[in-house]
Parts: C-alpha cells; structure tokens; sequence
C-alpha cells in the first residue's frame, strides 16, 4: 500500500520544547517538501528536499529544522525558536522537481499548551 | 508569497449545479495545478496544465488557462454533496517548488 505517512495525527509542543513531526513515503519519490497551513489559509512551503543529504529553505524557514538522511524519510524538527507553531502540517513528495504533481500525506496537527 | 489567488472564497451551491472556482496569478509560468483538500485532511492532485495548453478535462473538472490574463479557471460540473471541500490552485514558476493560493471553499447542499 504505498503513500506518505505522517505521524503523530496530533502534537502537543510545551513552551520552551523542540519536536520533531515524522514523514515517510515508500513512492521512491526524490524530492520531499513541508508545508505549514493556518486557519482559511493556503499552503506555505518551509523546507524541501530534491535528493538525498540536500535541503533547501522556503518561504518561512525559520524556527524550523529538517533532515534528508534515507530517502523514505523528511522529518520536520520545530523549535523553541519558532513562536506561533500552532498550524496544520502537511508534507508532501514528488518524483522529480516540482513540475510533477506532489502527492501529500494527512497532516500533523500541532497544538501549544 | 502566495502566487495565486483564488475567487471566490467561498462557494455555496446545490446539487446538480456546477461551480466555477477562478485562480489569477503575478508571474510566468510552466504548470497550473489544481489539487482538493477536504477538511482536516492532506491534498489530494485533480489536474495539472501546462502553460502552452488552454483547455484540459479528467471527468467532470474542466481547466481552463489565458496566460495572457494570469488567469485560471476551474468548473466541476454535476457537483454532488462529496464535492464539498477546499480547492487551491498551485502554480510553477520553473524554480522547483509549487506556490499555492489562498483556496476556494466550496460547500454543496444535497
């Protein structure tokens, strides 16, 4: 059953705290991306990864963190340094650069106690 | 930045009707793409359509493209009450990544 696996559904983060939201896909996809999504808003793009061990910065990178170690995996670290993190996240693959269509797995909903 | 905007922003119709969802956008680009996100949940690709194309059908969707207007047009015909659901139109410019706009909400009443 391929697709993209993200995981938890839900994250609590604490004042103060890192965490770290997990991405899998086995589509053999090269290129990885994060999303962050607010309330009645569109898409913004926060990392993206086009091979292996290579990540670039989007649009509003900062306060957050990524990694690009096997190709299955794209994992989202968000840091104490990043101040309004409640958001729906949402990460996404494709085979090649992003002409191709990207295909998105169910989101991370990220709540601040 | 948010390439496209998309209008209206929100949509109310019954079933049997068609919506037309409308997407402009500020630069140059290679593919319009439109993709369908139900609440709470990940997006989901309908069609994509390149920038020497103007028209483009997968079942009831059809596209439309005027790049001389940076314009877009999606019409899904026949809706039913499981076309409920946001639609975004996500352009790219050639520089690896997707702009999404702000999206259509579009509710249809059995």
């Amino acid at each position: 059953d391929g697709g993209i696996t993200q995981s938890p559904k839900y994250l609590f983060r604490k004042e103060g705290q890192n965490v770290t939201l997990s991405c899998e896909q086995n589509l053999n996809h090269d290129a990885m991306y994060w999303y962050r999504q607010d309330p009645g808003q569109g898409l913004r793009l926060i990392y993206y990864s086009q091979i292996v061990n290579d990540f670039q910065k989007g649009d509003i990178a900062e306060g957050y963190s990524v990694s690009r170690e096997k190709k299955e995996s794209f994992p989202l670290t968000v840091t104490s340094a990043q101040k309004n993190p409640t958001a729906f996240y949402l990460c996404a693959s494709s085979m090649g650069s992003s002409q191709e269509t990207q295909y998105f797995g169910p989101g991370t909903r990220l709540l601040v106690l | 930045s948010q390439q496209g905007e998309e209008d209206p922003q929100a949509l109310s119709i019954q079933e049997g009707e068609n919506a037309t969802m409308n997407c402009s956008y500020k630069t140059s680009i290679n593919n319009l793409q439109w993709y369908r996100q139900n609440s709470g949940r990940g997006l989901v690709h309908l069609i994509l359509i390149r920038s020497n194309e103007r028209e483009k059908h997968s079942g009831r969707l059809r596209v439309t493209l005027d790049t001389s207007k940076k314009s877009s047009s999606l019409l899904i015909t026949a809706s039913r009450a499981a076309d409920t659901a946001s639609y975004f139109c996500a352009t790219n410019t050639g520089f690896q990544k997707l702009v999404f706009g702000t999206g259509t909400r579009l509710l249809v009443s059995p």
